[in-house]
């Protein structure tokens, strides 16, 4: 049973444009979410994260938005650039760690 | 500050066989968490190991075992191999137990095994 869900494998933004990837998940218990970044032949680096009692978490041109009435929450990428190509795993934290399948975004220069 | 390490980074195997991969985790961190990624999934976990303990697992049969060592450093070890066990195996180290603290895992480059 897949807890937490990201429907959509890729996407495509322009250089400069915002990039907005989603993630929704179903356990209302899950205190803290994350975002992963995955280049080729490396691990996931930690990204930004937000805790359950926050809406909106901002880290340069990265910000995190809760949505805990719709169990959604998305990354927004201000501006995207060529460097941000790589897959997006979103993460929710309970008892463990639940991942999603991952975005792969590619930045268009 | 060193990072953490996996070894082997690829390796093939045959199905009934047994693997044994190898992490160390990052400087000051006491806690070891694996993972499996099958190809287009995300990280599945396998289980935690916190001050030589295993401190929580995921839904995987007793085949997958682990230990940790006094410096913090752990194996996952996988016998009676099957196909499905074709996989990236992520070892990630962080400063607590559980899910405590930021949340935030150090990954590895994780172990390509293949299992034919």
């Amino acid at each position: 049973d897949q807890q937490v869900k990201q429907n959509s494998p890729s996407l495509s933004v322009q250089e400069g444009r915002i990039s907005i990837l989603n993630c929704d998940y179903t356990n209302s218990m899950f205190d803290y979410f994350l975002w992963y970044k995955k280049y080729p032949a490396e691990g996931p680096t930690f990204l930004i994260s937000i805790s359950s009692i926050k809406d909106k978490n901002e880290d340069g041109r990265f910000t995190v938005f809760l949505n805990k009435s719709a169990k959604h929450l998305s990354l927004h990428i201000v501006p995207s650039q060529p460097g941000d190509s790589a897959v997006y795993f979103c993460a929710a934290s309970g008892n463990q760690f639940y991942f999603g399948t991952g975005t792969s975004l590619t930045v268009i220069p | 500050e060193t990072g953490v390490t996996q070894s082997p980074t690829h390796l093939i195997k045959t199905r009934g066989q047994q693997v044994t991969l190898r992490c160390s985790s990052q400087s000051g961190h006491n806690t070891v968490s694996w993972y499996q990624q099958a190809l287009g999934q995300g990280p599945q976990f396998i289980f935690q190991y916190y001050r030589e303990e295993e401190n929580g697992r995921g839904n995987f049969p007793p085949r997958f075992s682990g230990l940790q060592f006094p410096n913090y450093s752990s194996e996952l070890n996988v016998n009676a191999l099957e196909l499905d066990d074709s996989a990236l195996y992520l070892c990630a180290s962080s400063l607590g137990p559980g899910t405590s603290g930021t949340g935030e895992l150090f990954f590895g480059e994780g172990s390509r095994l293949t299992v034919l």
